[in-house]
């Protein structure tokens, strides 16, 4: 098993360009999310998704979307990058349901945004 | 507003010298205290789940602790490879509530 995977890990924007950050796993796991990571903050919770098909927010949703058309896949778009969307941002998921709060995380995808 | 507090920041120990992080939670009803081992450059790992006051967990080095106001990661002798952020985090009572992270700890064990 690969685990979660996610792409690309770094990547450079321009304010106001729109990208897709893509996460995917291979443990048929239920329950997925995007957290971003900034320095001097614990990691925040973007969206996340209990099942294909099923999305909600986040504490810090906005200027992002989310969709869940399958079990595997959970991508993230931002819509028009702002400078205060840099930041490092994790996949996540679990089996099941997040109360065991037993998250396998990707390595992470590193966005700069000029 | 739920809420965890990780204390201290940051850590320097010598090789085979004890100690213990604390992360302090305030949530409405506690479901379970989770703790995760984050390496530079890389994505957290799990380590333990709490969910009692009084429960404790053991792998390796790492014990972990909980009381009905805080959790500690106790590090016993450690060496220079247990050097990493350790992350806390919580979860309310209700049922699929997100997980609430502290900001870490950033342990350095120095040889």
């Amino acid at each position: 098993n690969a685990g979660v995977t996610q792409t690309p890990k770094f990547q450079v924007l321009k304010t106001g360009q729109s990208m897709t950050l893509q996460c995917a796993q291979d443990m048929n796991h239920e329950y997925m999310s995007w957290y971003r990571q900034d320095p001097g903050m614990g990691l925040r919770l973007i969206h996340y998704s209990v099942g294909a098909g099923i999305t909600d927010q986040g504490e810090v949703p906005n200027g992002y979307n989310v969709s869940r058309s399958t079990t595997e896949d959970f991508p993230l778009r931002l819509l028009s990058a702002a400078p205060s969307q840099t930041s490092v941002y994790f996949c996540a998921s679990t089996p099941g349901t997040i109360d065991t709060g037993e998250l396998f995380f990707g390595e992470g995808s590193r966005l700069t945004v000029l | 507003e739920d809420q965890v507090t990780q204390s201290p920041e940051a850590l320097r120990l010598q090789e085979g010298e004890s100690s213990s992080l604390n992360c302090s939670y305030t949530v409405s009803g506690l479901r379970g205290l989770f703790w995760y081992r984050q390496d530079p450059g890389k994505g957290p790992e799990f380590l333990f789940t709490l969910y009692s006051a009084g429960e404790e967990k053991e792998k390796e080095r790492l014990k972990a602790t909980l009381t009905k106001k805080e959790s500690f990661l106790h590090i016993t002798a450690p060496k220079p490879e247990d050097s990493a952020t350790y992350l806390c985090a919580a979860q309310g009572v209700a049922g699929n509530t997100p997980l609430v992270f502290g900001k870490g700890t950033r342990l350095s064990v120095i040889a």
